[in-house]
């Protein structure tokens, strides 16, 4: 089956732990996106990446950071510094000459 | 920075009723996609629009994008307990393939 995973499905850490995000796709699509959505509200872009090694900041990058060592993967690290973290987490990929983005399942972080 | 508003944030109809959501971006665009989300789910493609004035049809969705290109509608005809969910606007935000999400419609479909 082609498409987009995330893990874990729900997490739970304590306030001050840094805590990263797996994102995976084995769609072949070059360009993959992490948002952050809180209850009620709309996308808002974390980080996104067009090419393998390579990735730029998206509207609300601070306290998060990431990493794109191999084209199916784009894991998202939450880190201590992120003030608010507890949220729904989406990754997101889109293939070159595609204009949708598919998403993955999400995955639902809640710091304590 | 760019934005894109929709409204109504929420809508409750009872089943059969029909439904409509607006998207209106502060800048034009050169194309405009819609997205659903079912409660608990995740963004799911529905459509692309393209040109000015262009209006798509997918069974009981009617899909429209403003002559200025800056917005654009949802309508959904009769409605069913299947088209609960968020319905999300998205353009593109400068280069390299970003979208900007609209602030979404939460529809809610009661017998």
């Amino acid at each position: 089956d082609g498409g987009i995973t995330q893990s874990p499905k729900y997490l739970f850490r304590k306030e001050g732990q840094n805590v990263t995000l797996s994102c995976e796709q084995n769609l072949n699509h070059d360009a993959m996106y992490w948002y952050r959505q809180d209850p009620g509200q709309g996308l808002r872009l974390i980080y996104y990446s067009q090419i393998v090694n390579d990735f730029q900041k998206g509207d609300i990058a601070e306290g998060y950071s990431v990493s794109r060592e191999k084209k199916e993967s784009f894991p998202l690290t939450v880190t201590s510094a992120q003030k608010n973290p507890t949220a729904f987490y989406l990754c997101a990929s889109k293939g070159t000459g595609i204009h949708e983005q598919f998403f993955g399942p999400g995955t639902r972080l809640t710091v304590l | 920075g760019q934005q894109v508003m929709q409204i109504p944030q929420y809508q409750h109809v009872q089943e059969g009723e029909d439904f409509t959501t607006y998207c209106n971006s502060s800048t034009t665009l050169s194309n405009i996609q819609w997205y659903k989300q079912r409660p608990g789910g995740h963004p799911v493609f529905l459509i692309q629009l393209v040109k000015s004035g262009e209006v798509k049809k997918q069974k009981r969705l009617t899909f429209q994008f403003g002559e200025a290109k800056k917005n654009s509608s949802l309508h959904i005809t009769a409605t069913q307990t299947t088209d609960v969910g968020t319905y999300f606007c998205a353009g593109p935000a400068g280069t390299a393939s970003k979208l900007t999400f609209g602030t979404g419609t939460r529809l809610q479909v009661t017998l």
